[in-house]
């Protein structure tokens, strides 16, 4: 399985643009890197995800490594909102040919006024 | 357009009570699957299921089960609840099982065993 490592938390002022990275060195060639964020106990919100090009939506940049051994995650302007628990995620195939999503602990970003 | 709706959303029970959690989808999403997370812990599978009648088990199966008998309804069942599935339950969807399909997660389900 491909795992993934964030570092445990991560600070970000207010405004600011918060840079969260993630390795995933064993990563195959058709998985995808996804990244999702948690507030408090709530359910998982689906934020980006991509295979080897850089993305960009309404709510994130993900930029992707040529090698694809690493990512990260950029929010552009951080509010107080952005507060939560990041997880980056790479989707593995498993049984009955399906693929699955494996969490790890994430990263808690604090968002600082 | 409610997604994926989880019930109930919180449950206490006594050890060796059986219970079902539900969760339903109305985005016609043929993947789905049942996650638990644990204090300071990220999500771990419990089963999934990539179709009605096809179910498959995760990381962390024993103890559950499930069935899918429509395109809409995956509930999970606790046979005889144990102080440690005391966890909060994740019901997830998405549209196919690869790689590419994005997962919509419900909002939880907090389950208390004594």
């Amino acid at each position: 399985d491909a795992k993934t490592t964030q570092p445990t938390s991560m600070d970000c002022a207010e405004g600011r643009a918060a840079n969260l990275p993630c390795n995933h060195s064993t990563i195959s060639g058709n998985e995808y890197v996804y990244w999702y964020r948690q507030i408090h106990s709530q359910g998982p919100q689906y934020i980006i995800h991509g295979l080897k090009n850089n993305e960009t939506n309404e709510m994130a940049s993900l930029i992707i490594t040529e090698d694809r051994k690493s990512s990260t995650l950029i929010l552009p302007h951080a509010t107080l909102r952005d507060t939560a628990v990041y997880y980056c995620i790479v989707r593995v195939r498993s049984g009955a040919g399906s693929y699955q999503l494996t969490f790890g602990k994430g990263t808690k970003l604090s968002v600082i006024p | 357009n409610a997604g994926v709706t989880q019930t109930p959303k919180f449950q206490v029970l006594k050890t060796g009570q059986s219970m079902t959690l539900q969760c339903a989808q109305d985005m016609n999403h043929e993947y789905m699957s049942w996650y638990r997370q644990d204090p300071g812990m990220g999500l771990r599978l419990i089963h999934y299921s990539v179709g009605a009648g096809i179910t498959d088990q995760g990381e962390v199966p024993n103890g559950y089960n499930v069935s899918r008998s429509t395109t809409e309804d995956f509930p999970l069942r606790l046979l005889s609840a144990a102080p440690s599935q005391t966890s909060v339950y994740f019901c997830a969807s998405s549209m196919g099982s690869s790689g590419a399909n994005v997962l919509t997660f419900g909002a939880g389900s907090r389950l208390t065993v004594l």
